[in-house]
């Protein structure tokens, strides 16, 4: 099955400084790649997906890359703000996700003021 | 909070009972799915179902019952031969075949002593 690695597993910047997520998968099959956003307590919420026929996506301040080679996705949120501070989750899926999502195992995203 | 329901949202048993967490929608959404959290991990995939009456084990079935009678609705049941119950647990849907978004329910925390 597929296996998804995350770094780092903690990642602390400064307020309006740039922050980079990093993901690996296994499955060659992963055609499917979204990032969660979850604030402590609460439910995940999708900030940003990308397929695998498409190398990079950006909204606004959030832009994710794809390396299908390589099979390596980065989550890239630059002018970083206190609101930003969260878990960030990335996760890969053949099928589009219909069949479930692999989950890295997270990034806690801290913004210094 | 868009649509998808979960209850309760902090749930205690004792060892050696079974215990039924619900799941509701009403996006009109195909698909839904089961996923487990502990602290510091990343999301798991217990079972999923794409389609009214017929549902699929992911990662980490064993010890979890589901049934999906209604499109709108998918119970898990944690049974008592789950060696490790206590954690965070998280319903999503997703229109199958669509957009592949999977919005999450709000979760409900099982204790298990």
């Amino acid at each position: 099955g597929e296996n998804v690695e995350q770094h780092p597993s903690t990642l602390s910047v400064q307020e309006g400084d740039s922050a980079v997520i990093k993901c690996t998968y296994s499955d060659s099959a992963s055609n499917y790649f979204p990032w969660y956003k979850q604030e402590l307590g609460k439910r995940p919420q999708l900030i940003i997906d990308i397929r695998s026929n498409v190398g990079e996506k950006k909204d606004q301040r959030i832009a994710v890359t794809l390396n299908k080679t390589a099979k390596h996705f980065s989550l890239h949120i630059t002018e970083t703000q206190p609101e930003d501070s969260a878990v960030y989750f990335c996760a890969a899926s053949a099928g589009g996700g219909a069949d479930g999502l692999t989950f890295g195992k997270g990034t806690h995203l801290i913004i210094q003021p | 909070d868009g649509g998808i329901t979960q209850s309760p949202k902090y749930l205690f048993r004792k060892e050696g009972q079974n215990v039924t967490l619900s799941c509701e929608q009403n996006l009109n959404h195909d698909a839904m799915y089961w996923y487990r959290q502990d602290p510091g991990q990343g999301l798991r995939l217990i079972y999923y179902s794409q389609i009214v009456n017929d549902f699929q084990k992911g990662d980490i079935a064993e010890g979890y019952s589901v049934s999906r009678e209604k499109k709108e609705s998918f119970p898990l049941t944690v049974t008592s031969a789950q060696k490790n119950p206590t954690a965070f647990y998280l319903c999503a849907s997703s229109i199958d075949g669509g957009p592949y978004e999977q919005y999450f329910g709000p979760g409900t925390r099982l204790t298990v002593t």
